[in-house]
Order: C-alpha cells, then structure tokens, then sequence
C-alpha cells in the first residue's frame, strides 16, 4: 500500500486566496483526520471522520475553514480566504478504527502551506 | 478532559548513551498511550503503544516505554542512542472517541 497520500506536498499562495488540501487515506480505512502543526502551537487535531461522516470539528479553527469527504478514498481540506497566520503543516491520517474503537493512525507526509 | 506534557523540548544526547524522554498524561478514564516520532519533513510515525496490556511496552527500533499509573507517566526510553534517532518524538493520549492529544514534542539530538 502506498500509506496515506497529500497533496500537493507545498503550496504557497498570498492572503485572500483560497486554498485546497487533498488527502487520499489508506485502502480500508475508514476514518480519517485532519491535524496542524505549527512551531506555536504543536499539533492539533481539526476535524475527524468515521465513515465519510464528521464526527468531531471542533478543532476547526473558524468559518474560513472546512473539509469534505465524499468518499471514503478522498478528502479535502480548504481554506477560504486564506490568512498568514494559517501558513503550517497541515497532516492527513487514516485508521481503521472506530469512535469506540483504536487502532493505530497512519500519517501522510505533510502538506506545507505559505500564506503571504 | 486529556492531556499530555513532555518535558523538555530539546534532548541532547551521545551516540550509545541512553535517551530517556519523559511524558506525563492526565486522563479521567484509563487511557491508551503512544510515542510517535517524525523524521525531517515526513509524518508522525507510530513507535509504541500502550493499551492497557503489560505495562512495559516495547516498539520498533530498540524503544521501548513504562507505564507507570502511580506517577501518571509513560516515559521512553532507548539503551543506546544512534545517529539515526534524531528526530522529534510525541508523546499522545487518547482517552476517547478515537481522538489522540498530542504533547509539544521533544526534539533529540544524537552527538557523535
């Protein structure tokens, strides 16, 4: 399996443009997260899915964000407008657990955004 | 509610000396425990995990952590450190709901 996949892996945009995080979890996973990395604030969960269905978003920082999974193969992230203070590392991982059930997270590489 | 803190940010150690980094959790319910680490510009990789089972746990690359409810700590440690474990390593608690609380991380840096 090829683990869990983003894209694209930097993005660089200026303030007030919107902004489109991909994430194609692992086969057979059927929950997926959302977290952001930044020096200030460490890592933080934004938003979790179980099956294609949001279950927790109160990590989601505002209105200007939201994220989408039409699919249990794919998940977007987006940001609109887009602000400095947003530029961080933003990471995708799937499980095959549950809301009432663990498993172990697998994390994508990353996707680093720039916000001018 | 969870949460986790790792003391110490930064971790500097020789090559083939022990790495010890240090978490300390509070949970309201029995909780399961973790230790990511991550590599320069790549994901959190899982190295161990604790689930309730032994309380010593071992994970991959020689690591291996304690479970201590007493102190409310699952510290991690490694015999011998080498140049391959500099990295930044998290410690997690995940309490509930499949959701995990990262600690602020430790950054370790192997000197040779």
């Amino acid at each position: 399996d090829a683990g869990v996949i983003q894209s694209p892996r930097h993005e660089v945009t200026e303030m007030g443009q919107e902004v489109t995080l991909r994430c194609k979890p692992i086969s057979g996973h059927n929950s997926l997260f959302w977290y952001r990395q930044t020096m200030m604030r460490g890592l933080e969960l934004l938003i979790y899915f179980n099956n294609n269905v949001p279950i927790d978003d109160s990590g989601m920082p505002e209105d200007r964000f939201s994220a989408k999974m039409p699919n249990a193969s794919f998940s977007t992230l987006k940001i609109q407008p887009s602000e400095p203070r947003d530029s961080a590392v933003y990471f995708c991982a799937s499980s095959s657990g549950t809301p009432f059930l663990l498993n172990e997270q697998f994390f994508g590489p990353g996707t680093r955004l720039t916000v001018l | 509610a969870q949460s986790v803190t790792q003391l110490g940010s930064h971790v500097s150690v020789s090559e083939g000396a022990l790495v010890l980094l240090r978490c300390n959790y509070s949970s309201s319910v029995p909780p399961y425990l973790f230790w990511y680490v991550q590599y320069p510009n790549q994901g959190l990789q899982l190295l161990l995990k604790y689930t309730s089972a032994a309380t010593l746990v071992k994970g991959i690359n020689g690591f291996e952590a304690e479970f201590k409810k007493s102190e409310t700590s699952f510290h991690l440690t490694k015999p011998s450190a080498h140049m391959s474990d500099a990295a930044e390593y998290f410690c997690a608690v995940e309490a509930a709901g499949n959701k995990l609380t990262f600690g602020g991380g430790t950054r370790v840096l192997v000197k040779p």
